[in-house]
């Protein structure tokens, strides 16, 4: 089955500045990558998502990269804010079996200094 | 939200005792999840669900079961809770029409002393 991989898991950034968090994933055939991000004591919210057709989308302060041939996806935080701290968790499906399963990653907390 | 709702949200229990949490949608979405989640290792699947009485396993299926006797509930089982299952319980659904993202519910969090 697939396996992805966080890094890293705890991030220290200053307000203003970036933050990046990298992913890898084992399954070569999978083709959907979401990003959740998680509040103390709240749900996992969607933030955006990629498709393998695709190599980067934005979303205003928010990015996502893919390398498929590198099997990697990263997260990309510009202007960082307080609020933006939280845990961040990336995931992948796989484009074999039922029911659009995703596999996560371990999560990385985000802590902005103000 | 997507319209999920968990019950109950909050449960302690001992050891040796069957528990179910319930998953409710009113959407009539096809795909149903439950995961748990425990600190350094993300988001786990236990089951899943495609369809009225369609279910099959996850990563860490073992010790739990499904039932899903109609669209709306999806409800997940402990049979004999055991204090390795003292965890945060979160069910979430896929929407239909062919959309890949999952959205979930907002947790239920059991303790097993």
């Amino acid at each position: 089955g697939e396996n992805v991989e966080q890094h890293p898991s705890t991030l220290s950034v200053q307000e203003g500045d970036s933050a990046v968090i990298k992913c890898t994933y084992s399954d070569s055939a999978s083709n959907y990558f979401p990003w959740y991000k998680q509040e103390l004591g709240k749900r996992p919210q969607l933030i955006i998502d990629i498709r393998s057709n695709v190599g980067e989308k934005k979303d205003q302060r928010i990015a996502v990269t893919l390398n498929k041939t590198a099997k990697h996806f990263s997260l990309h935080i510009t202007e960082t804010q307080p609020e933006d701290s939280a845990v961040y968790f990336c995931a992948a499906r796989q484009a074999s079996g039922s029911a659009r399963q995703l596999t996560f990653g371990s999560g990385t907390q985000l802590t902005v200094l103000p | 939200d997507a319209g999920i709702t968990q019950s109950p949200r909050h449960k302690v229990t001992e050891t040796g005792t069957p528990v179910t949490l319930r998953c409710h949608q009113t959407e009539n979405h096809r795909y149903m999840y439950w995961y748990r989640q425990d600190p350094g290792h993300g988001l786990r699947l236990i089951h899943y669900s495609y369809g009225v009485k369609d279910t099959d396993k996850g990563e860490v299926s073992d010790g739990y079961s499904v039932s899903r006797s109609k669209t709306e509930d999806f409800l997940l089982t402990l049979e004999s809770a055991t204090s390795s299952q003292t965890s945060v319980y979160f069910c979430a659904i896929t929407p239909s029409g062919g959309v890949d993202t999952q959205y979930f519910g907002p947790g239920t969090r059991l303790t097993v002393l």
